[in-house]
């Protein structure tokens, strides 16, 4: 059972738009929300996060929105550089409990 | 600080045999788990340890398994490997198993099963 579903698989943005990545989640135990950047070759590096108890975080161009009533959390990448082309990974996890339940991934490309 | 450090980085092995992973956590950082990350099956939890205590466990075969020493660091073992064990292993550490729930990846170690 996929307990976060991530959507799109795949993604081309302009470079300056705005790339965004959706999760929707099933367990409501779930109380915390990291995104996660990957490159080709390395570990998965922590990005942004947000608790339910908010319905938005920003920390500089990335932007997390969250709606606990729908189970959906997205992200979206402002001012989209070559440089924020990666594998993207939303997960969720519940107090308590280490596991990370990880989305399917998304990868972006930005193209000049 | 350093990061979460993976040995070794490349292996290749032969159906058949068993292998040894380990991971050093940040300093001071006492919950490491590990992760499968395949293009198949994604990234899939493994085992979580802290304070040398298995305390979570992903649905994986018994052939998967691991152990967490007194300074925290963690190896994982997977024996009788099979071609689908080929795969990139990660390894994830966190400083509060009860509150801050951030965990920091290390780069991996990159499995190859012939």
């Amino acid at each position: 059972q996929q307990q976060v579903k991530q959507s799109p698989q795949s993604l081309i943005v302009q470079k300056g738009g705005i790339s965004i990545i959706n999760c929707a989640y099933e367990n409501t135990a779930f109380d915390y929300f990291p995104w996660y950047q990957q490159f080709p070759g390395k570990g998965p590096a922590l990005l942004i996060a947000i608790r339910p108890d908010v319905s938005e975080k920003k920390e500089g161009r990335f932007t997390i929105s969250f709606n606990k009533s729908a189970k959906q959390f997205s992200l979206h990448i402002m001012d989209s550089q070559p440089g924020d082309s990666a594998t993207y990974f939303c997960a969720a996890v519940r107090r308590g409990n280490e596991k990370l339940t990880f989305g399917t991934g998304t990868r972006l490309t930005i193209i000049p | 600080k350093a990061g979460v450090t993976q040995t070794p980085r490349y292996l290749i092995k032969t159906r058949g045999q068993q292998v040894t992973l380990s991971c050093s956590p940040i300093s001071g950082h006492r919950s490491v788990s590990w992760y499968q990350q395949t293009p198949g099956q994604g990234l899939q939890f493994l085992f979580e340890y802290f304070s040398e205590t298995q305390r979570n466990k992903g649905n994986f075969p018994g052939r998967f398994s691991g152990r967490q020493f007194s300074n925290s660091r963690s190896e994982m073992n997977v024996s009788t490997l099979e071609l689908g064990d080929s795969a990139l292993y990660l390894c994830a550490s966190s400083l509060d198993p009860t509150g801050s729930y951030e965990q920091y990846f290390g780069p991996g170690t990159r499995l190859t099963v012939t």
